[in-house]
């Protein structure tokens, strides 16, 4: 199985900062096949990238996603205090598909 | 507008059945390509995919589960229902339905999720 470690596991910045998130695989994506939601508590978890750097429909551009291999990183390039979340990532590259363990951003 | 929901016992002990239902709106699960899983997170782990259920009735599990799972679609047309058997407390979980995003093997809508504890 392809083990997904995100890094760091909680994240404290301010309100217009910028967000670097890590998802690092075991072994290589195939094909990049790389997710990430992000999850606010009390709501269901929404969809933000898919295929490392693909933005979902409606998600803002100050979200983007990259990477290959084995090392993806989600970023959030003005933090607005909606985006105060966990954010998971998810590879479906190899069965089975397996998830991240997450990141919490938090306000500082 | 697509929503899913999932319901089901707070509580279960040790060696019972837990029995789950995905109430889920806005698509039907008898489309071509449709499709719809369950996953877990137990508490301060990982998500873990658990099984899936597609639109002409084909059936998944995690090779780690299998034995102890069961996906269906409810007696309702818009339910899918899972059933894990002799439930164990390491099973004390969140447990997610979610639905694919197409032919692609990732979730474009989730429900809130149900916890569960297993607790004598």
């Amino acid at each position: 199985d392809i083990v997904l470690t995100q890094s760091p596991g909680t994240l404290s910045s301010s309100p217009g900062e910028r967000a670097t998130l890590s998802c690092r695989a075991s072994q290589s994506v195939s094909g990049s096949y790389l997710a990430w939601y992000q999850h606010r508590p009390g709501q269901t978890p929404r969809l933000l990238i898919y295929a490392a750097s693909s933005r979902a429909t409606g998600i803002p551009d100050r979200f983007s996603g990259s990477g290959s291999g084995t090392e993806f990183t989600l970023t959030i390039s003005r933090l607005e205090p909606e985006d105060f979340a966990v954010y998971y990532c998810q590879q479906y590259g190899s069965s089975p598909r397996t998830f991240g363990q997450g990141t919490k951003v938090e306000v500082k | 507008q697509v929503t899913l929901k999932e319901s089901g016992p707070a509580l279960v002990k040790p060696t019972q059945t837990l029995t789950l239902t995905c109430t889920f709106s806005g698509f039907s699960l008898n489309t071509r390509g449709m499709r719809v899983s369950w996953i877990r997170q137990p508490p301060g782990k990982a998500l873990e995919w658990l099984a899936r259920i597609d639109w002409n009735d084909d059936k998944f599990y995690s090779t780690s589960l299998k034995t102890r799972l069961t996906v269906s679609k409810g007696t309702s047309i818009n339910q899918v229902v899972l059933t894990m058997t002799n439930m164990d407390p390491v099973d004390t979980a969140t447990y997610y339905c979610a639905r694919y995003a197409g032919s692609w093997d990732y979730f474009d809508y989730w429900g809130q999720g149900t916890p569960v504890t297993v607790s004598s």
